[in-house]
This record gives C-alpha cells, structure tokens and sequence, in this order.
C-alpha cells in the first residue's frame, strides 16, 4: 500500500463548476497536509495546507481533512482553464518525511 | 524575496559520469530537501539537509549524497550515473526542520539527461 493515494485522472470539468480532489494516507500519526499544483513543465507550488480535522478555506479553495478516515480533499469551486494543472497531496509522516502522492490531473474546459 | 534557486537549469551527462547540482533556499530558509520526480514514480524524497547536517534519508542508493554550508546552500551530488537517474531534481526550502509541520517551497529543479 503506496503511503499516499489519489486517484491519477484525468479529471475533467466544465468551466464554473466544483473540482474535487481526493486524497488517502496510510499513516494514522500524520499531522500536516498540504495540496501543491504543478503545471506542466513547472515545479510544485504550495496552495493548501491543513492540519486540524474539518474545512479550511482560501478564496476558490477549500481543503477537508478526516483524520479518523485518514482522507484529505481539496475542493475548487469556480473552476477555470487556468486551474488544469495535476494537483499533488503531500502527507509528513512520523518519520518527517513528506511524501507525496502521485498526483491528479485537472482538466477545466471551457 | 527571491525564491528558490536552483542551478543549472538542464544538465546532459554520459553513464559512469557524475554530477553536482546546487540550491539556495530562500533567505532565512535554514532548510534544504532535495525530491526526485520521473513520471513513472512521482516525487521521492532524497534527503534533508539543517544546519549543515543530513536530517532525513528517503531509499536510494548511496551514490545519491549531498551537503549542506553554513550559509544554508545545499548541494547534491550524483556518482556513477545510470541511465535510471534522468529525472527532474527538485529542491525545496522551508523555514525551520522539515517533518515540523513546515511549508516547503520548491526551485524550478535541474532536469538531468543521461545517455
């Protein structure tokens, strides 16, 4: 069992809808979260992070963390082409390591 | 504040070479971890490098290394090149220990070809 899983895609929405992203971890004692959103031919760039159970909003996003089901998500509402992107769930296990998931990629289209 | 620098840019090495690639965090970044990205396998984590010393070790073989200087620049070193280590390399910064809970902040990676 990978320590971090996402489905791979690719997803794809309508622009002006919601995108749902999810996200599973292995490692019950984890306890910080963060989504990053990689264009293609770009490096990883931190949009979300989270490290309590429930919602956390910021602007368009929102992440959802369950720590007694071990899930994450992010949620974009609002979808725009702009956001077609592969967005990456980063998990930091006991050992301090963060580790990523192998990534979801978005399609918004027009 | 400038991001986080990674040099060279593109890199073309032969098997058997080696190589040395380099990274400056962000100012006041104390912080370095050094990821590997292939389409095939994603991100992996290399190691982590604060206050000069290896922190955290991911699994790769010990032709992977690298060090850190007092001024927080890391770099990474490569022996022995095989054809399995094109890849994307990815340097990361973050404020304090990473495994803190800290936010990492990713350079634009060395993409390293080897023929």
């Amino acid at each position: 069992q990978k320590e971090v899983e996402q489905n791979s895609g690719p997803l794809s929405v309508p622009e002006g809808a919601i995108a749902s992203l999810n996200c599973t971890y292995s490692d019950r004692g984890s306890q910080s979260f963060f989504w990053y959103r990689q264009y293609s031919g770009k490096s990883p760039e931190l949009i979300m992070f989270i490290y309590s159970n429930g919602d956390k909003e910021d602007g368009r996003f929102t992440a959802q963390l369950n720590k007694a089901s071990q899930y994450v998500s992010l949620l974009i509402r609002d979808s725009q082409p702009s956001d077609s992107a592969t967005y990456l769930c980063a998990v930091y296990n006991q050992g301090g390591k963060l580790i990523f998931g192998q990534g979801t990629e978005l399609s918004v289209k027009p | 504040k400038a991001g986080v620098t990674q040099t060279p840019r593109y890199l073309i090495k032969t098997r058997g070479q080696q190589v040395t690639l380099s990274c400056s965090p962000i100012s006041g970044h104390r912080s370095v971890s050094w990821y590997q990205q292939t389409p095939g396998q994603g991100l992996q984590f290399l190691f982590e490098y604060f206050s000069e010393t290896q922190r955290n070790k991911g699994n790769f073989p010990g032709r992977f290394s690298g060090r850190q200087f007092s001024n927080s620049r890391s770099e990474m070193n490569v022996s022995t090149l095989e054809l399995g280590d094109s890849a994307l390399y990815l340097c990361a910064s973050s404020l304090s220990r990473a495994g803190t809970g800290e936010k990492l902040f990713f350079g634009s990676g060395t993409q390293l070809s080897v023929l």
